[in-house]
């Protein structure tokens, strides 16, 4: 799997717009890209998946640049709620062999009023 | 149920004893994992199934720690000997698939203390 790389924190104020980027410099062809997010006592959630360019849902956007060696993920006007630690995975997309679900360290991103 | 299940919630033992928790996956899901996670600390990889199969077991920090899946749903995980350092929350894992482009739904946790 490829090895990621993310800041350890990140602090906002309430309606900014969070940039956390993710390095994969030896992300693989069959390799997607996947962000989860861990509030305190909680187990992880999943919050976007992206391959290539950009991926928009209702929590955030992931933008992807052309070489995929590193990954974006945007949360637009956060909120104290938004307070959470952010995962950034990369793995293969078809494959029993092995673990497809290995978690760095995160970012701990701190949102103040 | 709607999500994954884990048990106990809260787990306390004394040193020495062996504890047993179990995760109820999300009906359908082929895929499994457990992690353990120390208070402020990243997620750990302890084992995933594939199945009842277990291709990655490498995770796992002593032969005091098994797991196993049966029926291909249900998954217990085993400390024998219990020491001090494996207090931790316990988290479990599943999806469709083992894919990194399914999305895993994770259980509350079992947070054990051993003292």
């Amino acid at each position: 799997l490829a090895k990621t790389t993310q800041p350890i924190s990140m602090d906002s104020y309430e309606g900014q717009e969070v940039n956390i980027t993710c390095s994969h410099n030896n992300i693989a062809t069959n390799d997607y890209i996947t962000w989860y997010q861990q509030f305190p006592s909680q187990g992880p959630r999943f919050i976007i998946q992206g391959y290539k360019t950009k991926v928009t849902n209702e929590v955030a956007s992931l933008f992807i640049p052309a070489d995929r060696k590193s990954s974006t993920l945007s949360l637009p006007r956060v909120s104290l709620s938004d307070t959470a630690v952010y995962y950034c995975l990369v793995g293969e997309g078809h494959n029993n062999a092995g673990n497809m679900l290995t978690f760095g360290g995160g970012t701990r991103l701190m949102v103040k009023p | 149920g709607a999500g994954v299940s884990q048990s106990p919630s809260n787990k306390v033992t004394e040193k020495g004893k062996d504890v047993e928790l179990r995760c109820d996956p999300i009906s359908g899901h082929t895929a499994l994992y457990w992690y353990r996670q120390s208070l402020g600390q990243g997620l750990e990889f302890l084992i995933y199934f594939q199945g009842n199969s277990a291709p990655d077991k490498s995770g796992l920090p002593s032969d005091r720690f098994s797991a196993e899946r049966t029926g291909g749903s249900v998954s217990t995980l085993t400390i024998q000997r219990t020491q001090q350092e494996d207090s931790a929350v316990y988290l479990c894992a599943s999806s469709v698939q083992g894919a990194a482009n399914t999305e895993a739904f994770f259980g509350q946790g079992t947070r054990l203390t051993v003292v």
